[in-house]
């Protein structure tokens, strides 16, 4: 089975500053995802960023950006130019790569976003 | 982009009142839905994966006669709370997927109450 590990509960940051998520994983496949879900205090959940497994270069949205080491299996996300509306609960999530598969979700991380 | 309707967003009830919530993908077909429960503060877990025109999987641990989830027709698929308690009071969020390689879009989850 998959596991998927998020060992900071709770990040803080500035405002305009960067701060990294770390996840990391454990499967024995070779066609997976991954994803950053952000779940503001709405219980929303927003997809942020998303990684093919089989895709070597790391993803970006904007501000977001993934260092994604496959051997390592890790999962980090980079958020630059921190802005109060990224505070949030952030999950890191797996994928398998056979049809119709479910998530799995790590511990998840709250980030806090300081003037 | 796609969207996934969910309702209700709140209910309150009485202990041993079944409850009903409605997940529909509103702008694709979506053969396969997910149920997650999510405890304050926790990470979402899967409950069960909802296939259109089949029974559904429940994950382990999860009673299947206590969540009762159909999903006779593609675009909706329906979790039923049974005789409920205050125990299953949580929130609960479902998503979908139109196709293997795409990201699940999510609900915006329901607060079950149960008093």
């Amino acid at each position: 089975a998959q596991t998927v590990t998020q060992s900071q509960p709770e990040m803080s940051v500035q405002e305009a500053e960067t701060v990294t998520l770390s996840c990391t994983y454990d499967t024995s496949e070779s066609d997976y995802y991954l994803f950053w879900y952000k779940q503001p205090p709405s219980r929303q959940m927003i997809l942020v960023i998303r990684q093919e497994a089989y895709k070597q270069q790391n993803a970006t949205e904007n501000r977001f950006s993934v260092n994604f080491q496959k051997a390592a299996k890790s999962f980090s996300l980079k958020i630059s130019d921190s802005q109060l509306g990224d505070a949030a609960m952030y999950f890191c999530a797996y994928r398998s790569g056979s049809a119709a598969s479910k998530l799995t979700f790590g511990t998840g991380t709250r980030l806090q976003v300081t003037l | 982009g796609a969207v996934v309707s969910q309702h209700p967003s709140w209910v309150i009830c009485k202990s041993g009142t079944s409850v009903k919530i409605e997940c529909r993908s509103l702008d694709f077909q979506a053969t396969t839905m997910f149920w997650y429960r999510q405890f304050p503060k926790q990470s979402l877990m899967l409950m069960a994966t909802s296939n259109e025109g089949s029974k559904a999987t429940y994950e382990q641990g999860v009673e299947k006669d206590k969540f009762l989830i159909n999903h006779a027709s593609l675009p909706l698929s329906t979790l039923t709370v049974t005789s409920a308690h205050p125990e299953d009071s949580s929130f609960y969020i479902c998503s979908a997927s139109h196709r293997d390689n795409q990201p699940q879009h999510f609900g915006d989850g329901t607060r079950l109450s149960i008093l």
